[in-house]
């Protein structure tokens, strides 16, 4: 089992460029997770779906950020445009019947936009 | 709403010494708990949880932890440490019914030889 996989690990853009991260989870998982890390924040829950579904969304900051899972085995988080407060750790996660099941972290992706 | 407040941001220690990582939370309604550890450049993972049933939990690599209801308090605690338990600690708290989990702002456990 190749875990939860996340691209890039590193992204540096500059502010107002689009930015979309991309993650892979666990095979047979059908809940998945965006959070973001910051200093200040700490760990923040952006999105989860459901066998592909959007559930919940009411931790995504803006408009400028939107999440996609177009199949078991994909999602992105798309942030357009970036700005510098963006700039924090993203991690997908994926748990096999929801949060009370172990969550499966992905390495991150580090993001900085300058 | 819940909440979860980490004590302490940093804790270092001796090698083979004890120690505890405290985490206090706040909920309306009847909680789960959870600990999990980020080892740098990482993502989480579980270390053990609270769902229901005995307040003693115990978990991987030695850690356990205990439920207090009346002290709204989940601390997790390990007998004797080792250099490789250097990592950043999360308390978590999940509502019951809810997948959101509200993590803790997380407790740098460094070991010292």
């Amino acid at each position: 089992d190749a875990g939860v996989i996340q691209s890039p690990r590193h992204e540096v853009t500059e502010m107002g460029q689009e930015v979309t991260l991309r993650c892979k989870p666990i095979s047979g998982h059908d809940y998945l997770f965006w959070y973001r890390q910051t200093m200040m924040r700490g760990l923040e829950l952006l999105i989860y779906f459901n066998n592909n579904v959007p559930i919940d969304d009411s931790g995504m900051p803006e408009d400028r950020f939107s999440a996609k899972m177009p199949n078991a085995s994909f999602s992105t988080l798309k942030i357009q445009p970036s700005e510098p407060r963006d700039s924090a750790v993203y991690f997908c996660a994926s748990s096999f019947s929801g949060a009370l099941s172990p969550l499966h972290f992905g390495n991150g992706t580090r993001l900085t936009v300058t | 709403a819940q909440s979860v407040t980490q004590l302490d941001s940093q804790v270092p220690v001796f090698e083979e010494a004890p120690v505890e990582l405290r985490c206090n939370y706040s909920s309306s309604v009847s909680v789960y708990l959870f600990w999990y550890v980020q080892y740098p450049n990482q993502g989480l993972q579980l270390l053990l949880k609270y769902l229901s049933g005995s307040t003693l939990v115990k978990g991987i690599n030695g850690f356990e932890a205990e439920f207090n209801k009346s002290q709204t308090s989940f601390h997790l605690r390990k007998p004797s440490v080792h250099i490789s338990d250097t990592a950043e600690y999360f308390c978590a708290v999940g509502p019951g019914g809810s997948e959101k989990l509200v993590f803790g702002k997380g407790t740098k456990l460094t070991v010292n030889p």
